[in-house]
């Protein structure tokens, strides 16, 4: 069965850490994989990665993908209490029906003042 | 989100009445998903549309139904709510490829 695991489940630091979030994926198939945040409301999207070993970054986060290690990262560095939020990494598999995308349980982040 | 709206924001409900949650998009995107979202198990799919009147089962359809008479909607049916049907339900759409836009998300309580 195709699943997605993130670690740690919650994480509490204070403004100015850096957190890394992991996201390991056992899926049939494997396209590319997705990183959401999601504050009060909707998932909004980060990042999507397709090409292992190749960083994407937006401002103060990061992500990678490792294919060997079944698994991939988002870093956030120097966080902000705007930071807290659930974290969810979405990993796509080629073929089937467009609505496979597997969701993790997501990694709740508070960063305190 | 721009371009996608969830209705009611809200709601209560009785245990055995049915409820309809409506997903409207101005995308013109083909693919629409409804997904419900529980503490301890993260978003999961129920049901997803690939065009008019083209729908498919997910993870947890049981108890839901759907349907898809244009493109812009998408409606989620609970035929007769239960209290485990007590969730957020996100509508969320995409073009085929991965970028997926949620919605703002339903809060349905089942008393």
């Amino acid at each position: 069965e195709d699943k997605v695991v993130q670690s740690p489940l919650s994480l509490v630091v204070h403004e100015g850490d850096t957190v890394t979030l992991n996201c390991s994926y056992e899926v049939t198939n494997f396209r590319s994989l997705l990183w959401y945040k999601q504050e009060k409301k909707a998932p909004t999207f980060l990042f999507m990665l397709t090409s292992s070993g190749i960083e994407k970054k937006s401002g103060r986060l990061s992500s990678i993908l490792d294919k060997k290690e079944l698994s991939s990262i988002l870093n956030i560095t120097a966080t902000q209490t705007g930071d807290s939020a659930i974290y969810l990494c979405a990993a796509v598999p080629y073929g089937g029906s467009q609505g496979n995308l597997i969701f993790g349980k997501g990694t709740k982040l508070s960063v305190k003042p | 989100d721009a371009g996608i709206t969830q209705s009611p924001r809200h709601k209560v409900t009785e245990t055995g009445t049915p409820v309809t949650l409506r997903c409207h998009q101005t995308e013109n995107h083909r693919y629409m998903y409804w997904y419900r979202q529980d503490p301890g198990h993260g978003l999961r799919l129920i049901h997803y549309s690939y065009g008019v009147k083209d729908t498919d089962k997910g993870e947890v359809s049981d108890g839901y139904s759907v349907s898809r008479s244009k493109t812009e909607d998408f409606l989620l049916t609970l035929e007769s709510a239960t209290s485990s049907q007590t969730s957020v339900y996100f509508c969320a759409i995409s073009e085929g490829s991965y970028g997926y836009t949620f919605g703002s998300g339903t809060r349905l309580t089942v008393v």
